[in-house]
C-alpha cells in the first residue's frame, strides 16, 4: 500500500520559536494532503486540506497566521507552527488521499516548553 | 450538522470471542463513505474497513465485517475471533464533502 512519512516523528521546542513538519508521500503522488491534531485520548480534528501549488483550506477556528501550510509539490506537504506555545503542544498527523482512500503518516508529537 | 456518533467510550471482549462497535451518522449527502480506522499505542492510524454508501452489501476484511443501515444511519464493526492484536481505539470515519472522525472506542481484548 501506498506509504506516508513524517519528519520529525517527535520534537521539542521553546515558546516562540517556530517548527516545521513535514508530510511526504513516498510511493505516490499526493494531490490533496491533510493535517490532523490529537489530543491525548481524543478523536483527530481535521485542522487543514492542503492542495498543492494552491492554498490550504483551514477548518473554522484554525488560527492560518499560526499554523502555516505549504504543499509545494506532489509529495511534499509542511506544517509549519509559529511562534509555538505550550497550548499548542499535540500530536499532529498528516494524510493523503481522497474521500474514498486516506493513507495517513505515523504522527509527530510536539512539545512546547 | 453532520456529526459521527460512538456511543461507546470502551469496550471489552475475551480473547477469541465477537464484539460489536457502535457507529451513527447523520447527514444530508447521499454520496460518501465510511470507515473504520484502528489506532494502536503506536498511534499509527490503521485502515480497517471501508464502506462505499452506495453499495448495499457490507463490506467485510476476514474477522472484520460491518453492518451498514444507510437509512438508518448506522454502521457498527463486528470483529470475530478476536485477538491480542486487536486492541486499540477504534475510529468511525465519514468522508462526503467534509470529513467527520467519531470520538473512538478504546476496545480492550482479555486474554
Amino acid at each position: 500500500g501506498a506509504v506516508v512519512s513524517q519528519h520529525p516523528s517527535r520534537v521539542i521546542c521553546k515558546s516562540g520559536t517556530s517548527v516545521k513538519i513535514e508530510c511526504r508521500s513516498l510511493d505516490f503522488q499526493a494531490t490533496t494532503m491533510f493535517w490532523y491534531r490529537q489530543f491525548p485520548k481524543q478523536s483527530l480534528m481535521l485542522m487543514a486540506t492542503s492542495n498543492e501549488g494552491s492554498k490550504a483550506t483551514y477548518e473554522q477556528g484554525v488560527e492560518k497566521d499560526k499554523f502555516l501550510i505549504n504543499h509545494a509539490s506532489l509529495t511534499l506537504s509542511t506544517l509549519t507552527v509559529t511562534s509555538a506555545h505550550p497550548e499548542d503542544s499535540s500530536f499532529y498527523i498528516c494524510s493523503a488521499g481522497d474521500r474514498r482512500e486516506q493513507y495517513f503518516g505515523p504522527g509527530t508529537r510536539l512539545t512546547v516548553t | 450538522a453532520q456529526t459521527v456518533t460512538q456511543s461507546q467510550p470502551e469496550m471489552s471482549v475475551q480473547e477469541a470471542e465477537t464484539v460489536t462497535l457502535s457507529c451513527t451518522y447523520d447527514t444530508s449527502e447521499s454520496d460518501y463513505y465510511l470507515f473504520w480506522y484502528k489506532q494502536p499505542p503506536s498511534r499509527q492510524m490503521i485502515l480497517v474497513i471501508r464502506q462505499e454508501a452506495y453499495k448495499q452489501q457490507n463490506a467485510t476484511e476476514n474477522r472484520f465485517s460491518v453492518n451498514f443501515q444507510k437509512a438508518a444511519k448506522s454502521f457498527s464493526l463486528k470483529i470475530s475471533d478476536s485477538q491480542l492484536g486487536d486492541a486499540a481505539m477504534y475510529f468511525c470515519v465519514f468522508t462526503g464533502n467534509q470529513f467527520y472522525f467519531g470520538t473512538g472506542t478504546s476496545l480492550t481484548v482479555i486474554p
